[in-house]
């Protein structure tokens, strides 16, 4: 399985919104409303963000949400803070019962 | 609150068997799947396998070979044999939940361990 395809990073000024992208195949992200989004800091475990393509855990900023289209999910942080600035990684669901991860999105706030 | 903790040696020689250990915490409820997930120095995640508490487990096709993921509900333990280590295979090493069943989606994660594989 090869791993999801995300731009290595992104950058955005503090309150404007930033998308990261999350492309995958028809056997994972476009076969399945299994995506989550995680954040990432230096030497942290990752937080899980958003799962089934849009929902948010209890205690998730409404500011992080979730789309998807066709073999393409998206993650937007919409009022850009500067407690944003971290690592993302996109997640999916397999046709193989299997998990594959994005080679990750570094966020820079400017 | 469910917590895991991994635990193993910090340090594996090549050619030799990488051996880790996770420990729950929090919630006696073993109906779950559980995963390895790796990231080296730098990089990003790979995830590793899973096994349900029935024993039933899922590989990454690249490690498969090599990977070998078992369970013991008794002690709320899990735990990953990594066989033919080479330098590739130095990373954190994390130990995770997925949410439960007919739930698609990794909730809980330990804090991860460094093994460094070196002579």
């Amino acid at each position: 399985q090869s791993a999801l395809t995300q731009p290595a990073s992104v950058s955005g000024s503090p309150g404007q919104s930033i998308t990261i992208s999350c492309t995958g195949t028809s056997s994972d992200v476009g076969g399945y409303d299994y995506v989550s989004w995680f954040q990432q800091y230096p030497g942290k475990a990752p937080k899980l963000m958003i799962y089934d393509v849009t929902d948010r855990p209890s205690g998730v900023s409404n500011r992080f949400s979730g789309s998807k289209s066709g073999n393409t999910a998206s993650l937007t942080i919409s009022g850009l803070q500067a407690e944003d600035e971290a690592d993302y990684y996109c997640n999916s669901y397999t046709s193989s019962s299997t998990w594959v991860f994005g080679g990750g999105t570094k966020l820079t706030v400017l | 609150q469910v917590q895991l903790q991994e635990s193993g040696p910090g340090l594996v020689k090549p050619s030799e068997t990488l051996s880790l250990s996770c420990t729950v915490s929090g919630d006696s409820n073993s109906d779950y799947y559980w995963s390895w997930i790796r990231q080296p120095p730098g990089k990003g995640l790979e995830w590793i396998g899973n096994i349900y508490h029935s024993g039933s487990t899922n590989y990454n096709p690249s490690l498969k070979s090599r990977v070998t993921i078992s369970v013991d509900t008794s002690k709320n333990q899990f735990s990953l044999k990594l066989s033919s280590v080479t330098a590739a295979d130095t990373a954190v090493y994390y130990c995770a939940r997925e949410a439960g069943y007919d739930e698609y989606y990794i909730q809980y994660w330990g804090r991860g361990t460094l093994v460094t594989v070196s002579s």
